[in-house]
């Protein structure tokens, strides 16, 4: 059974505070990996991907994937009020195929 | 780009009755878009892979002849409760697998049902 692990929360943390989001998954063999952000009573919005190890950034954004600790994390700088929402974390368990296998999330509170 | 678009957005029926939630990817073709169901509190739950031109493909556990997928074009999907009842009640979110074929998925906005 393929698994995503994620600490369901909430992490608080203040404005302006960098966050960490933290994720780990079952195959040692998975290549693609994603942040999607999920606002309440909304659907999920593409963040970020990352496919090799090592860090990606993008904006405020900084994705770290480590394949050999099956564990991938998204940092989120000077977060904001409006960061609060819940994070999910996907994972593709075969290369090739599109199927995605998503945590239960991460709920963020950013206080201002 | 890479737009995908639900319609309706919410619906409210009466237990017994049918409902067709459509997926539209608007700016890009899709061949394959994904169906996910979220409870609330829940995480999201893969339905089932709808191929254009093909039978989708059902996750364990979803019924497909409750649940009827019709993915006719490269830009639509189709989701059709049948004989909805109450526990059908979630938030059915569409997904669409990105141009050119990447491994990204795009999410509509989602449908909320809810079954009286």
């Amino acid at each position: 059974q393929k698994e995503v692990e994620q600490n369901s929360g909430p992490l608080s943390v203040p404005e302006g505070a960098i966050a960490s989001l933290n994720c780990t998954y079952s195959d040692r063999v998975s290549q693609s990996f994603f942040w999607y952000r999920q606002y309440s009573g909304k659907s999920p919005e593409l963040i970020m991907s990352i496919y090799s190890n090592g860090d990606k950034e993008d904006g405020r954004f900084t994705a770290q994937l480590n394949k050999a600790s099956q564990y991938v994390s998204l940092l989120i700088r000077d977060s904001q009020p409006s960061d609060s929402a819940t994070y999910l974390c996907a994972v593709n368990f075969r290369s090739g195929y599109s199927t995605l296998t998503f945590g239960k999330g991460t709920m963020l509170l950013v206080s201002p | 780009g890479a737009v995908v678009s639900q319609h309706p957005s919410w619906v409210i029926c009466k237990s017994g009755t049918s409902v067709k939630i459509e997926c539209r990817s608007l700016d890009f073709q899709a061949t394959t878009m994904f169906w996910y169901r979220q409870f609330p509190k829940q995480s999201l739950m893969l339905m089932a892979t709808s191929n254009e031109g093909s039978k989708a493909t059902y996750e364990q556990g979803v019924e497909k002849d409750k649940f009827l997928i019709n993915h006719a074009s490269l830009t639509l999907s189709t989701l059709t409760v049948t004989s909805a009842h109450p526990e059908d009640s979630s938030f059915y979110i569409c997904s669409a697998r990105g141009p050119r074929g990447g491994e990204t998925q795009y999410f509509g906005p989602g449908t909320r049902l809810l079954v009286l």
